[in-house]
């Protein structure tokens, strides 16, 4: 069973810009969630999507947003980078939001 | 609001040694607590996934234990190996709904 995937593995944008980051999910996983790492402040959640309906979200300011397709697979946007907004980006698929399985995260960094 | 801890932020054992995380949760109403490894610049690696009415879960050299009424778990890594220095995170969620609030992690350099 193939694992879960994220496009683009890094990507460099200067502020202001927006960015579109995706997630493919485990076949037959409905639950997606968003991660956002960075030395400071580790792991923090950003939200969570499971059959196309956010059900969580964390405390991110409204920049942050997300959807998912009725394929599973997820989108996270953010748009007016800043410069705090560098960071790697972890999606985690689950079956029902039970067990947590990463993906390898792009890494973004905003000159 | 949850809090998890994860004493020490960073440990150096030789190799053979048992290697004991501990993780520690400030709301003891938690729906599940995972485990897992971060090796440097990668995705994390599921490791464990004790339930909240599980007192522990084994998979070969690893066990975790967990204590609600406590609000703890422990890592337990049978005759360390220098492949098994990593980052290890425990994550704990209150919820079904895929929120896991994570450790800060402890940092794990096993020696040859």
């Amino acid at each position: 069973k193939a694992g879960v995937t994220q496009t683009p593995r890094y990507l460099i944008k200067t502020r202001g810009q927006q960015v579109t980051l995706s997630c493919s999910p485990i076949s037959g996983h409905r639950s997606v969630s968003w991660y956002q790492q960075t030395p400071g402040q580790g792991l923090q959640f950003l939200f969570e999507y499971f059959s196309e309906t956010q059900r969580n979200k964390g405390n991110f300011p409204g920049r942050f947003s997300g959807r998912q397709f009725s394929n599973s697979r997820s989108e996270m946007n953010v748009s007016t980078l800043e410069l705090g907004d560098s960071a790697l980006y972890l999606c985690a698929s689950s079956s029902r939001g039970d067990e947590q399985f990463f993906g390898p995260g792009t890494r973004l960094t905003v000159l | 609001k949850q809090e998890v801890t994860q004493i020490p932020a960073a440990l150096s054992v030789p190799e053979g040694e048992n290697l004991v995380l501990n993780c520690s949760f400030t709301d003891s109403a938690i729906y599940n607590l995972q485990w897992f490894r971060q090796d440097p610049g990668k995705g994390l690696t599921s490791l464990l996934l004790i339930q909240s009415s599980q007192r522990e879960q084994t998979s070969g050299r690893l066990n975790a234990s967990l204590d609600k009424s406590s609000g703890r778990s422990t890592l337990y890594i049978a005759a360390s190996q220098p492949g098994d220095s990593a980052t290890y995170l425990c994550a704990v969620t209150t919820d079904s709904w895929g929120k896991f609030q994570f450790g800060a992690g402890t940092q794990v350099v096993v020696t040859p």
